[in-house]
């Protein structure tokens, strides 16, 4: 298996501008989880999906970020519109249901001008 | 309070000693302890977990746990080079079995 995969693995934008990182979780994987990680504020979880369905977004900053799995294969995070306080690299992870262990993706750095 | 605290570091540890990491955490209800390595620059993966009181060894690493004290430890023997690595310790909160919550990691340093 390619394992986590995500793109674009680096992104620069303008303050205003819409954001979107993609997501495909290791097949076959039940959970998906997206975290962002800055020096400040270290690995934060922003929300996570258990067969597609979103269970916990508490972790979400604002309503500026959005978040949807359509399928099993594919999830979306949406920043609109994006701040210079949103530069962070985002990992998205998946697991297994009954397994704690969680696969993370290469991460997307993330830099708003 | 964080949830998870972790020393920050940079913990310097000459090639070959032990390298020890500490981490406590608020939550009294966890069940499950997890310390994850991430190399600079990369994602973060999982080393070790631990459930139970005690000791869990798994090669040169050894997660050690005190719920008592809230109290998680990662102790990696004859330290290398590559073991440089940031560490991260992470539980799950009483409140859901499915989700994880980190600590803002300790930087561990090999010297040779």
């Amino acid at each position: 298996d390619a394992g986590v995969i995500q793109s674009p693995r680096h992104e620069v934008t303008e303050m205003g501008q819409e954001v979107t990182l993609r997501c495909k979780p290791i097949s076959g994987h039940d959970y998906l989880f997206w975290y962002r990680q800055t020096m400040m504020r270290g690995l934060e979880l922003l929300i996570y999906f258990n067969n597609n369905v979103p269970i916990d977004d508490s972790g979400m900053p604002e309503d500026r970020f959005s978040a949807k799995m359509p399928n099993a294969s594919f999830s979306t995070l949406k920043i609109q519109p994006s701040e210079p306080r949103d530069s962070a690299v985002y990992f998205c992870a998946s697991s297994l249901e009954g397994s704690y262990e969680q696969y993370f993706g290469p991460g997307t750095r993330l830099t708003v001008t | 309070q964080k949830e998870v605290e972790q020393n920050s570091g940079p913990l310097s540890v000459p090639e070959g000693a032990i390298a020890s990491l500490n981490c406590t955490y608020s939550d009294r209800g966890s069940q499950s302890f997890f310390w994850y390595r991430q190399y600079s620059g990369k994602s973060p993966e999982l080393i070790m977990f631990i459930y139970s009181n005690g000791d869990k060894e798994d090669g040169r690493f050894t997660a050690q746990l005190n719920k008592a004290s809230q109290y998680v430890s990662l102790l990696i023997r004859d330290s290398q080079p590559s073991d440089s690595a940031t560490y991260l310790c992470a539980v799950t909160p009483y409140s859901s079995a499915s989700k994880i919550i980190f600590g803002s990691g300790t930087r561990l340093s090999i010297r040779p």
